[in-house]
């Protein structure tokens, strides 16, 4: 059973466009929600994560929305770039230690 | 400061055989996580240690094992080894929890 649900599985964006991928969980035990970035080839990098306690995180281009009530948490990016080009993976984690649980991935295409 | 280091980046062995990966954290991280990650199962959580004891277990069968050694560097052993094992296997390190950074990984072929 998927403990952690993404979408969409693959994303079409200008160049300048606003990207946005949704992830949603059913375990209340989740304590902390990263977002990786994979490039082929390389490990997933780390991106941005929030903890249930704050409902919005921004660094940058990047924001985390959070909503506890739905279990449901997005990754906006602005003004996205070809270079932004890459999987993004959602991810959570009980706070017993470091087992991540994963989306399925989304592939994401910016388009000059 | 270096990141994760994996060791081999690439391996091919032939069903039957047994494999060690290994993992070296960034210095000063205590915890060591393995993944599995498949274009069908996608990212699969293998184990973690942490300060040489396994904190948490995946649901893989017991010929995927692990260790920590007292300089946080950590090994996965998978034995008898079978085609549907072939992956890249991800390390990542960390503190103590959250904030996981991963290694390039290893990109284990089984024939």
């Amino acid at each position: 059973q998927q403990q952690v649900k993404q979408s969409p599985q693959s994303l079409i964006v200008q160049k300048g466009g606003i990207s946005i991928i949704n992830c949603a969980y059913e375990n209340t035990a989740f304590d902390y929600f990263p977002w990786y970035q994979q490039f082929p080839g390389k490990g997933p990098a780390l991106l941005i994560a929030i903890r249930p306690d704050v409902s919005e995180k921004k660094e940058g281009r990047f924001t985390i929305s959070f909503n506890k009530s739905a279990k449901q948490f997005s990754l906006h990016i602005m003004d996205s770039q070809p270079g932004d080009s890459a999987t993004y993976f959602c991810a959570a984690s009980p706070n017993t230690g470091n087992q991540f649980y994963f989306g399925t991935g989304t592939s994401l295409t910016v388009i000059p | 400061k270096a990141g994760v280091t994996q060791t081999p980046r690439y391996l091919i062995k032939t069903r039957g055989q047994q494999v060690t990966l290994s993992c070296s954290p960034i210095s000063g991280h205590r915890s060591v996580s393995w993944y599995q990650q498949t274009p069908g199962q996608g990212l699969q959580f293998l184990f973690e240690y942490f300060s040489e004891t396994q904190r948490n277990k995946g649901n893989f069968p017991g010929r995927f094992s692990g260790r920590q050694f007292s300089n946080s560097r950590s090994e996965m052993n998978v034995s008898t080894l079978e085609l549907g094992d072939s992956a890249l296997y991800l390390c990542a390190s960390s503190l103590g929890w959250a904030e996981a950074f991963f290694g390039q990984g290893t990109r284990l072929t089984v024939v």
